[in-house]
């Protein structure tokens, strides 16, 4: 168990449709990163948010958007969703750069 | 742009049968050099993180050893336990933005056989 906590495990919804994905970083980590990793694509960097604070963007759409809260937890929203925003969409936390540690991923399936 | 590549893209061994999976990159400046090991439907889990050329890193049966060019994860005498797919991801120093995000390749898929 890594300590990162994502939420919910599996979601199923339609295209166009929005969704909102939940991060709890580990205990003292000040930095929440969002990866995507799709079969064709493998493990695509999305956003950064380093306490509260946007650090560094990545491959993100722009329907695509994310937030850290003053607890540090972080949202994750996607919107206008296609077929091809089928995922699983990581979570990861660090407290320094070198040590970066993923969550169990949130499942999307846009059907 | 950050680039890795990870060959093979799969390997099956027998129990004990050593081997080495290769990770080759090209960033602007290296910060760190990441291995993760991920299970199917898994997040992907913290081996280690290498510096600079020379540097290697032992967990168990995995050793990992970095050059200017590429890295090495050197698994010993392996079980059916280490099947798994093993991740290389590259972090360069940060152009004025403060990002630490990886650039991972896409993986080597390594089955053991009893």
């Amino acid at each position: 168990d890594s300590g990162v906590t994502q939420t919910p495990k599996h979601l199923i919804t339609a295209t166009g449709q929005r969704v909102t994905l939940r991060c709890s970083p580990r205990s003292g980590d000040l930095s929440v990163y969002w990866y995507q990793q799709s079969l064709d694509q493998g493990l695509q960097f999305l956003i950064q948010y380093y306490n509260g604070e946007e650090r560094a963007k990545g491959n993100i759409l722009e329907r695509f958007s994310a937030q850290q809260f003053p607890d540090l937890h972080s949202e994750l929203n996607l919107s206008s969703l296609e077929l091809g925003d089928s995922a699983l969409y990581f979570c990861a936390s660090s407290m320094t750069p070198n040590t970066i540690y993923f969550g169990e991923g949130s499942w999307l399936t846009v059907v | 742009e950050d680039q890795v590549t990870q060959s093979p893209e799969a390997l099956r061994l027998q129990e004990g049968e050593s081997s080495s999976l290769n990770c080759s990159y090209t960033v602007s400046g290296l910060r760190g050099l990441f291995w993760y090991r991920q299970d199917p439907g898994k997040g992907p889990e913290f081996l280690f993180t290498l510096y600079s050329a020379g540097e290697e890193k032992e967990k168990e049966r995995l050793k990992a050893t970095l050059t200017k060019k590429e890295s090495f994860l050197h698994i010993t005498a392996p079980k059916p336990e280490d099947s798994a797919t093993y991740l290389c991801a590259v972090q360069a120093y940060p152009s004025g933005g403060g990002a630490d995000g990886l650039t991972f390749g896409k993986g080597t898929h390594l089955i053991i056989q009893p």
